[in-house]
């Protein structure tokens, strides 16, 4: 079936370093996809999407990378924070329906 | 503000008593959505509106309902909860199409039926 999910459900950093969160999907028809972030106590925000002709794209310190051949996609935080400690969810647009992955925690040391 | 709120944000309640969940959107947004969170299953879809009066299911709209009599309110209503509905869900709007950008969630309500 169909499905969007997290290769890893933890990831630690030290502060100033980056991070890089993984995803993979199923269903090579998907054509846009999105992080969320969620801090606890509050809903999912969004952060960075990109449609499948793109391979890149660039935000403030966040970039993502799409590989439609392997079918895998990634969010790069630059110069991680203490504020950006939260769950990452990527998302799959659907038309009607956002489709998440289960979420990968993102704990920074300082 | 743009936002989305939702009431209570926290419930306990038992097996049986209907409840409802209150969600209100002030973007004049046609698109709303319910979504269940558990651990380890991100955010699953219960239903949603494209407009006033128009409803469909979701991924996992059984034991739920829902009603958009005005465009800003879309409601989820549990008629008799059972245990299994325990969850933390979230309220979502956007404008038609769902665009990742525009779409606004609610804080959350964390329900629980003993």
């Amino acid at each position: 079936g169909e499905s969007v999910g997290l290769h890893l459900p933890t990831l630690s950093v030290q502060e100033g370093d980056n991070s890089i969160i993984n995803c993979a999907y199923s269903n090579s028809a998907s054509d846009y996809f999105i992080w969320y972030k969620q801090e606890s106590g509050k809903g999912p925000q969004f952060i960075i999407d990109i449609r499948s002709n793109m391979d890149k794209r660039q935000g403030q310190r966040v970039t993502v990378l799409l590989n439609k051949t392997v079918k895998h996609l990634s969010l790069q935080i630059a110069a991680t924070q203490p504020g950006d400690s939260a769950v990452y969810f990527c998302a799959e647009n659907k038309g009607n329906k956002l489709v998440f992955g289960a979420g990968t925690i993102l704990r920074v040391k300082s | 503000e743009a936002q989305v709120t939702q009431n209570p944000r926290y419930l306990i309640t038992v097996t049986g008593k209907k409840l409802t969940v209150t969600c209100s959107q002030n973007m004049n947004h046609e698109y709303m959505s319910w979504y269940r969170q558990d651990p380890g299953l991100g955010l699953r879809q219960i239903y949603y509106s494209m407009n006033v009066e128009v409803t469909d299911k979701g991924d996992v709209p059984e034991g739920y309902k829902v009603s958009r009599k005005e465009k800003r309110n879309f409601p989820l209503i549990l008629e008799s909860p059972s245990p299994n509905q325990t969850s933390l869900y979230f309220c979502a709007s956007s404008p038609l199409g769902l665009a990742g950008s525009t779409t606004y969630f609610g804080p959350g309500t964390r329900l629980t039926v003993t």
